[in-house]
């Protein structure tokens, strides 16, 4: 099986950063996918990493560190329209698991 | 089409009804996944497409639950005499191949049991 654990809410002020950790526990690893939802909305693609280390998708950033089983998506110069909920995800057997996500409220 | 559609937007229904939710996912995606998303939760795994086989269906909840797609395009979910806890955002999600890390979702259906 597989499961993937991350914070349930972080509130932050705008221009300030935010890191969502994701601790996970899997029987086979391919790499972390993580995704945004808005209320109401559809999850959407942020992006992954297969690969130890950074990467950098304009204002978002994620790592991943495989010897850890662990990773993190860093939100910079936060926004309000970032309030959303956040999903870490992992590819198991042939399908994608989700953590329980975490919900970050931007404040002015 | 240019995305993952999903219909209908809302369903309310009366407890002990069926219903069927429709996913037109987007062209030349073989493969198709349907999650279901309660109030303020996470993504729940409940079935997935290669084509048009569904090799396991251990994620559906109870026999109450069945999917098909045809045509290696179209797939419907459909819910037997749906319960109160059937009361749900029913995502479902298209990819170019299985096991992707990148999934385009619909916007789903929202279920209200009454």
């Amino acid at each position: 099986g597989q499961s993937l654990e991350q914070p349930s809410e972080v509130t932050a002020v705008e221009g300030a950063i935010v890191q969502i950790n994701c601790t996970y526990q899997t029987s086979g690893f391919y790499g972390l996918s993580w995704y945004q939802q808005h209320d109401g909305g559809a999850p959407t693609f942020l992006s992954y990493n297969a690969l130890d280390g950074l990467e950098e998708t304009g204002r978002f950033s994620s790592f991943l560190s495989r010897s850890d089983s662990y990773g993190y998506l860093l939100l910079q110069e936060l926004q309000m329209k970032d309030s959303a909920s956040y999903f870490c995800a992992a590819p198991n057997d042939y399908k994608l698991s989700f953590g329980a996500g975490t919900t970050v409220t931007v404040r002015a | 089409g240019a995305g993952v559609s999903q219909s209908p937007s809302n369903k309310v229904t009366e407890k002990g009804k069926d219903v069927e939710l429709r996913c037109d996912p987007i062209s030349g995606h073989t493969a198709l996944y349907w999650y279901r998303q309660r109030l303020g939760q996470g993504l729940e795994f409940l079935i997935y497409f290669q084509g048009n086989s569904a090799p396991d269906k251990s994620g559906l909840p109870s026999d109450r639950f069945s999917a098909e797609r045809t045509g290696e395009s179209v797939s419907t979910l459909t819910i037997q005499r749906t319960q109160q806890e059937d009361s749900a955002v029913y995502l479902c999600a298209s990819s170019l191949g299985l096991a992707s890390e990148k999934l385009f979702f619909g916007s789903g259906t929202q279920l209200s049991v009454l």
